[in-house]
């Protein structure tokens, strides 16, 4: 079964730690993105990357970067957490042509 | 920028009753997908539509897409309580590679 794999389910992190959230997924897709769920307001796209070091914006990125080194791994980074990105973290992946993109667990984050 | 809009927000309905939730978006695409989330969890793929015409049907959930009104429509038959969930369309915006999320769709379906 094909699979979006993120390390943590929940995380606790206090204000200004660096913050790694990791993704990892075994489709060989070229395509990886990571987006944050919040109540009233959806999901909001925060970075993707189209290919091994490629990294693009998406409507979110203030307070994250990532890093992608391996086609596999796709990494956000909160520089210096704060509280306002509690959330809900979704990775997910898709095949160069996008056809379907196949979701991970999620990882809760929760900044104090 | 490509908007994705979704209704009814909230949805409560008897089971055995038939109901259909919109999705509207405002741009040109081909592309469209309908992501079923429980509560707590991760999104789960329903159908993934590819072109004008497009529908899809898997048990009580059938999806169809008209590209030319820029409309989905999800149609729920003889509701039963397991159908109860959020459900969300999802836009693709082309090359730009971006998917663009309805507000979702909170269905609740009543004994």
């Amino acid at each position: 079964d094909v699979k979006v794999t993120q390390s943590s389910r929940y995380l606790v992190k206090r204000t200004g730690e660096k913050v790694f959230l990791e993704c990892v997924q075994d489709m060989d897709h070229e395509n990886m993105f990571w987006y944050r769920q919040d109540p009233g307001l959806g999901l909001r796209l925060i970075y993707f990357s189209y290919d091994v070091k490629m990294k693009e914006k998406g409507d979110i990125p203030e307070g994250y970067s990532v890093s992608r080194e391996k086609k596999e791994r796709f990494s956000l980074i909160l520089e210096s957490a704060s509280t306002n990105q509690t959330s809900m973290y979704l990775c997910a992946s898709s095949p160069m042509d996008r056809v379907g993109y196949t979701f991970g667990s999620g990882t809760r984050l929760t900044v104090v | 920028e490509l908007k994705v809009e979704q209704n009814p927000l909230f949805l409560s309905m008897q089971e055995g009753k038939n109901y259909t939730i919109y999705c509207n978006y405002s741009t040109t695409s081909d592309r469209l997908y309908w992501y079923r989330q429980d509560p707590g969890k991760s999104l789960e793929s329903l159908f993934v539509l590819l072109s004008n015409g497009a529908v899809k049907q898997e048990g009580r959930l059938m999806a169809s897409l008209d590209t030319k009104a820029r409309l989905s429509t999800l149609h729920i038959t003889a509701a039963v309580h397991d159908l109860s969930a959020t459900y969300f369309c999802a836009v693709d915006g082309g090359s730009n590679y971006k998917l663009t999320f309805g507000k979702g769709t909170l269905l609740t379906v009543n004994p």
